[in-house]
């Protein structure tokens, strides 16, 4: 069965300073993934997505993700945090399931970037 | 472009009292639909999806139960809500099982 695992619950981080949000999965297929944010009390939203071909992926408000397939992990990266990223971070991958696809999520990891 | 609306926004209900919360999909036809429910802190659990009118695919045993009245139309209901049921429910849509989620703004469910 697919998972996602999320190594870090809790990542504080200053402002300005570089950040990476670390994500594994299992899966004995290939594999779609994505990364989403979730503000306080809104809704997620996606910030970037492997679908296939270059395993460099660019996503909305400078960040960037790397597939990894021999690591079997999808890690978010972001050279220069700012304060209004402080938000809940969500790794997921596509698995197939009773005959459909559906998305599998991570437990999340909290980011916090101080001044 | 897609839209995805999801209400009320906040909703506070006493034990045993019934609940209907809607979602509806604007901009596309036939989308795969979904609810989640995020208690506080913790990640997202997948309670129904849907693929279609009528088709409901139910994820875990539990108080709730959802229904899909017309194509781009979701709502999650209740008979009698449980101290349990409290938590940030999330309406969500694809074009497909394998592709990226679109999700409403939630839900903040409150049970007294």
């Amino acid at each position: 069965a697919q998972s996602v695992t999320q190594l870090d619950s809790q990542v504080p981080v200053f402002e300005e300073a570089p950040v990476e949000l670390r994500c594994n999965y299992s899966s004995s297929v290939s594999v779609y993934l994505f990364w989403y944010v979730q503000y306080p009390n809104q809704g997620l939203q996606l910030l970037l997505k492997y679908l296939s071909g270059s395993t460099l992926v660019k996503g909305i408000n400078g960040f960037e993700a790397e597939f990894n397939k021999s690591q079997t992990s999808f890690h978010l990266r972001k050279p220069s945090v700012h304060i209004s990223d402080t938000a809940e971070y969500f790794c997921a991958v596509s698995a197939p399931s009773g005959g459909y696809n559906k998305l599998i999520f991570g437990a999340g990891t909290r980011l916090a970037v101080h001044p | 472009s897609q839209t995805i609306h999801q209400w009320p926004a906040t909703l506070v209900q006493p034990v045993g009292s019934p609940l209907s919360l809607e979602c509806t999909v604007e901009g596309t036809s036939n989308p795969n639909l979904y609810w989640y429910r995020q208690a506080a802190g913790r990640g997202l659990q997948l309670l129904f999806y849907s693929v279609g009118i009528g088709q409901i695919s139910s994820e875990v045993p539990q108080n709730l139960s959802a229904s899909r009245p017309q194509d781009r139309q979701f709502i999650l209901s209740s008979k009698k809500l449980l101290l349990s049921d409290s938590g940030f429910y999330l309406c969500a849509w694809s074009i497909a099982g394998d592709q990226p989620q679109h999700f409403g703004d939630g839900t903040r469910l409150s049970i007294l």
